[in-house]
């Protein structure tokens, strides 16, 4: 595709549900990024992906939250047992290679009730 | 902690002038910078970036990095509305292997006046 994709654009989700939100990169891109986004904050380092490996992993905030990547292309993001404090846009960026500028997707925006 | 520091502003201006928006960054290491825009309620959008020292020029915007003092700066020529966004720093920090991963300024917010 022409840009980085992302879905659904909206979820709203009721606290103790599971949620997956998913992400289609640039083709060609090898770099693959999550990033969140809460409301009148900057944006928060999640996880990246190399190909379909995660060779950092540490800015998930708790073990309720796991990504993966398949053929080195699509990502999904799952948050376990959902709380109100994940509410926030949840935004994925893809690069060229890693040293290449990010690319951002519109996001999904996550609202836990 | 390696950080991105901004003025949140908000950095307000008439249409028409010279828009300067300024970042420091804490990883002397540091070796690519990115300016994003980023409209409400959109995602960020690439605008420029920069490797080396000095200036960079895209149309009405110049990107300016000085390592030594750990600055990046973006200046916006002749100000339009429609370049009223927050505008967020970013750098790529090579310490520690983490030469992957985007830091990010909580950004500064500018309003361009008609």
């Amino acid at each position: 595709g022409a840009g980085v994709s992302q879905s659904p654009s909206n979820k709203v989700t009721e606290k103790g549900k599971d949620v997956e939100l998913r992400c289609d990169p640039i083709s060609g891109h090898t770099a693959l990024y999550w990033y969140r986004q809460s409301l009148g904050q900057g944006l928060e380092f999640l996880i990246y992906f190399q190909g379909n490996s995660a060779p950092d992993k540490s800015g998930l905030p708790s073990d309720r939250f796991s990504a993966e990547r398949t053929g080195g292309s699509v990502s999904t993001l799952t948050i376990q047992r959902t709380q109100q404090e994940d509410s926030a846009v949840y935004l994925c960026a893809s690069s060229l290679v890693v040293d290449s500028p990010l690319h951002f997707g519109n996001g999904t925006r996550l609202t836990v009730t | 902690q390696k950080e991105v520091e901004q003025n949140s502003g908000p950095l307000s201006v008439p249409e028409g002038a010279i828009a300067s928006l300024n970042c420091t960054y804490s990883d002397r290491g540091s070796q690519s910078f990115f300016w994003y825009r980023q409209y409400s309620g959109k995602s960020p959008e690439l605008i420029m970036f920069i490797y080396s020292n000095g200036d960079k020029e895209d149309g009405r915007f110049t990107a300016q990095l000085n390592k030594a003092s750990q600055y990046v700066s973006l200046l916006i020529r002749d100000s339009q509305p429609s370049d009223s966004a927050t505008y967020l720093c970013a750098v790529k920090m090579n310490s520690g292997g983490s030469n992957y991963k985007l830091t990010f300024g909580k950004g500064t917010l500018l309003t361009v006046n008609p």
